[in-house]
């Protein structure tokens, strides 16, 4: 089956830029969307279509593709940015979904 | 607005079937390209996406857990209903559903979760 992978976790000092990556074999084919999930809390979604910001999300997450490869970055980290982040996106014939591991980015 | 909330029982024996309600409001599920998803998440795990149901009923599911999910839906009460058979402890998790659009670009789809419901915790026990 399909799977994204993302690193485990991620840690930066505040004001410090986050880079956080998910790789899959289909992406160059697939948008991909990222997720903010806080404990006890439903996930929220900080990007779509690999680079678009939601309204109401700030602008130092942005995300940004190559190859197998997306990335989400978090500029000038801020403590209540501190979450599990995911990713997701689909197989290559874009019929199923699928979300990576995780990764939890701790705000030193 | 769009809001989702999730209804269902909270505690369910191995081997039972399990049925989730998805009741929405803010959205309509005979519009063009809307659909709704339902992804679950074990305690202090990853999310796991496990089936979708689109405006024209298409319907998809994790092809690991394919044989045991149903999912459909009641456009008149905006509501869609995700069944799992042969439950199981492994099972237990926070059961979400989700809002999600299809865009189609060139010959494929894709498609995104937002917003979400709050979530109910399903836990697997006797």
């Amino acid at each position: 089956s399909y799977e994204l992978t993302q690193p485990p976790s991620v840690s930066v000092s505040p004001g410090q830029t986050a880079r956080i990556t998910c790789s899959g074999d289909a992406l160059p084919k697939q948008y991909a969307y990222w997720y903010q999930q806080k404990p006890g809390q439903a996930p929220v979604l900080v990007i779509y279509k690999d680079s678009e910001r939601p309204s109401g999300i700030p602008e130092r997450f942005s995300g940004s593709s190559s190859g197998t490869t997306v990335t989400l970055t978090i500029s000038g980290v801020q403590a209540e940015d501190e979450a599990d982040y995911y990713c997701q996106s689909a197989d290559s014939s874009g019929t199923f979904s699928v979300f990576g591991g995780g990764t939890k980015l701790t705000v030193l | 607005q769009i809001t989702l909330k999730e209804s269902g029982p909270t505690l369910v024996k191995p081997t039972q079937t399990l049925t989730l309600t998805c009741t929405f409001s803010g959205f309509s599920l005979s519009t063009s390209g809307v659909g709704v998803g339902w992804i679950r998440q074990p305690p202090g795990k990853a999310l796991e996406w496990l089936a979708l149901i689109y405006w024209d009923d298409d319907k998809r599911y994790s092809p690991s857990l394919k044989s045991r999910l149903t999912i459909t839906k009641d456009t008149s009460k905006n509501q869609v209903v995700l069944t799992m058979t042969n439950m199981d402890p492994v099972d237990t998790a926070t059961y979400y559903c989700a809002h999600t659009r299809l865009l189609w670009f060139g010959e494929s789809g894709t498609n995104w979760f937002d917003p979400w419901g709050q979530g109910t915790l399903v836990t697997v026990s006797s």
